[in-house]
C-alpha cells in the first residue's frame, strides 16, 4: 500500500525561509505533486518532480529523492500570503493521486 | 471565467435525503474527479472519470454515484445522505488520465455539506 506523511503544522517568520518534508511509502510511483490550499478555499498547484533533484519556480522549489522516499517544498522570502496549508501528493502505479493530510503554514511577522 | 463551477457551495441536508452536487467545467478536460476533505485527513477519491461515458470509483465511493453523460458536467449524487458524509466535497478536473499530467487538477471551490 501507500503512505504520506507531512508534519500536521508549522510556524515561520515573514521574510524567512521555511522546508516542509513529505516522506511517502509506496510500491508504484509516477511523481509527486504539491499544493497549496488557502483556509476555505481549493487547492491549487504548485509544483510537480518525478525525477530526483530541486525544481526552483520562484520563491518555490520543491526536492525529490526517489530512493529515500522523501521530498520537500521551500518557501523563500516568507509573505503573509503564503499562511496556508501546503498538501504532499504521491501518484501511484495507476496514475491516481494519493494524498497526505496537508501541513498548515502559520507565517508570523 | 474558465474553470470548474460547483454548486451548491453550501448546504445542510436532513439524514435520509437525496442529494446533487453539480459540477460544470469548461476547460475541455477529459478527466474529472470527486474528492471529499475532511479535517486532518487528506483529500480523499469518490469517484472518477477518465472520459465522458466511463467512470470508475476511488477509495471511498460508497454511498455515492456519479454519472459523465458528456464532457462538461460529472454530478455527485448521494442517495440517502447520511451523517459520515458531512464533509467538503471538490470537484476537479485534469487534461488527461493515464499521465503525469493527470496531477496537474484544476479544483472547484468545494461544496461544504452537512448532513443532520
Amino acid at each position: 500500500g501507500q503512505n504520506i506523511d507531512q508534519p500536521t503544522e508549522m510556524t515561520a517568520t515573514e521574510g524567512a525561509i521555511v522546508q516542509i518534508n513529505c516522506t511517502y511509502q509506496t510500491s508504484g510511483f509516477n511523481g509527486l505533486f504539491w499544493y497549496q490550499q488557502h483556509a476555505g478555499e481549493a487547492p491549487t498547484f504548485l509544483s510537480y518532480n518525478v525525477l530526483d533533484g530541486l525544481e526552483e519556480k520562484g520563491r518555490f522549489s520543491s526536492f525529490l529523492s526517489r530512493s529515500k522516499g522523501y521530498s520537500y517544498l521551500l518557501l523563500k522570502e516568507l509573505q503573509m500570503k503564503d499562511s496556508a496549508s501546503y498538501l504532499c501528493a504521491l501518484m501511484d502505479s495507476n496514475y491516481q493521486l494519493i494524498w497526505g493530510a496537508g501541513t498548515k503554514l502559520i507565517i508570523k511577522p | 471565467i474558465a474553470g470548474i463551477t460547483q454548486a451548491p457551495t453550501s448546504q445542510i441536508l436532513a439524514a435520509g435525503r437525496r442529494m446533487t452536487l453539480r459540477c460544470t467545467q469548461d476547460m475541455r478536460h477529459n478527466a474529472m474527479y470527486w474528492y471529499r476533505q475532511d479535517l486532518g485527513l487528506g483529500l480523499r477519491l469518490i469517484h472518477y472519470s477518465n472520459t465522458a461515458g466511463t467512470t470508475g470509483k476511488g477509495e471511498v465511493p460508497d454511498g455515492y454515484s456519479v454519472s459523465r453523460a458528456n464532457t462538461d458536467d460529472f454530478p455527485l449524487t448521494l442517495a440517502s445522505a447520511v451523517p459520515s458524509q458531512t464533509s467538503v466535497y471538490f470537484c476537479a478536473s485534469s487534461v488527461s488520465s493515464g499521465s503525469p499530467s493527470t496531477g496537474e487538477l484544476f479544483f472547484g471551490e468545494g461544496s461544504r455539506l452537512t448532513v443532520l
